[in-house]
C-alpha cells in the first residue's frame, strides 16, 4: 500500500483559500487518491477522489501533478464549520481497495 | 453518496459482557465492509476487512474471538466485542464498499464506553 504523508496541522481563517498537500511517492499506476473530512466523535465524509490532473466538486479542488506523487486538497473560502481532521488515501481500483488512513491533517479555522 | 448507518450511536457496557455494533448499507449492496477503531487524536486503524458471506480478515493484533464479524448479507455487518473491558472502550466506525467501486462510505460511528 501507498504511504500517505500530510502536515499534521494547519491555521487558517475564515474566508480564506486552504490548500493541503499529500505525498504519496509509491503510489501505483491503479490507484486513485481520495480525501475524507472528519468531525469530532463523527465518521469520515467523502470528499473528493481523483486520478489525474484536475478535479472539482462543489465542496473542493484536487489538483494532482503529472507525476502523481503528491496531491493537493484545495477548500476554497473556508469557514469555522471546515475545522476539522482531513485524510489523504491511496489506493486501488475495484476490489483490492482497502481504505487505510494516516495521520491526517487537522484544520483549524479561525475568526 | 450512499449512506451507511451504525447502531448505535454511543453505548455504555459493564465490563465482562459482549456489544453487538450493526452496520448497515442502506441503498447500495455492500460486498466489501470494513471495521475500524479510533482512539482519541488519534487515526482510524483498520481491524477487519469482511466479505459477504465469507470469513472476515482480521489485521495484525486484533483478536478474532473478540472481536466477531459477521457480514450475512450486502446490506448488514455485524461487530460483537466479546467480554468486553475498559480498554476495548473507543469509537468503532464501519465502512462499506461496492464490489467495483474504489469510494468507501463510513457510517457515523459508535462510541463504546467500558464501565
Amino acid at each position: 500500500l501507498a504511504k500517505t504523508t500530510q502536515p499534521i496541522s494547519m491555521d487558517s481563517y475564515e474566508g480564506q483559500e486552504v490548500n493541503i498537500t499529500c505525498s504519496h511517492n509509491n503510489i501505483a499506476t491503479n490507484d486513485y487518491i481520495t480525501w475524507y473530512q472528519q468531525f469530532p466523535s463523527q465518521g469520515p465524509r467523502f470528499i473528493i477522489q481523483g486520478y489525474k490532473t484536475k478535479v472539482t466538486n462543489e465542496v473542493a479542488s484536487l489538483f494532482i501533478p503529472a507525476d502523481r506523487k503528491s496531491s493537493t486538497l484545495s477548500l476554497p473560502r473556508v469557514s469555522l464549520s471546515d475545522t476539522a481532521v482531513y485524510y489523504c488515501l491511496v489506493g486501488g481500483a475495484g476490489g483490492s481497495y482497502i481504505p487505510t488512513f494516516g495521520r491526517g491533517t487537522s484544520l483549524i479555522v479561525h475568526p | 453518496g450512499a449512506v451507511v448507518s451504525q447502531h448505535p450511536s454511543w453505548v455504555i457496557c459493564k465490563s465482562g459482557t459482549s456489544v453487538k455494533i450493526e452496520c448497515r448499507s442502506l441503498d447500495f449492496q455492500a460486498t466489501t465492509m470494513f471495521w475500524y477503531r479510533q482512539f482519541p487524536k488519534q487515526s482510524l486503524m483498520l481491524m477487519a476487512t469482511s466479505n459477504e458471506g465469507s470469513k472476515a480478515t482480521y489485521e495484525q493484533g486484533v483478536e478474532k474471538d473478540k472481536f466477531l464479524i459477521n457480514h450475512a448479507s450486502l446490506t448488514l455487518s455485524t461487530l460483537t466485542v466479546t467480554s468486553a473491558h475498559p480498554e476495548d472502550s473507543s469509537f468503532y466506525i464501519c465502512s462499506a464498499r461496492r464490489r467495483e467501486n474504489t469510494e468507501a462510505f463510513f457510517g457515523q460511528g459508535t462510541r463504546l464506553t467500558v464501565v
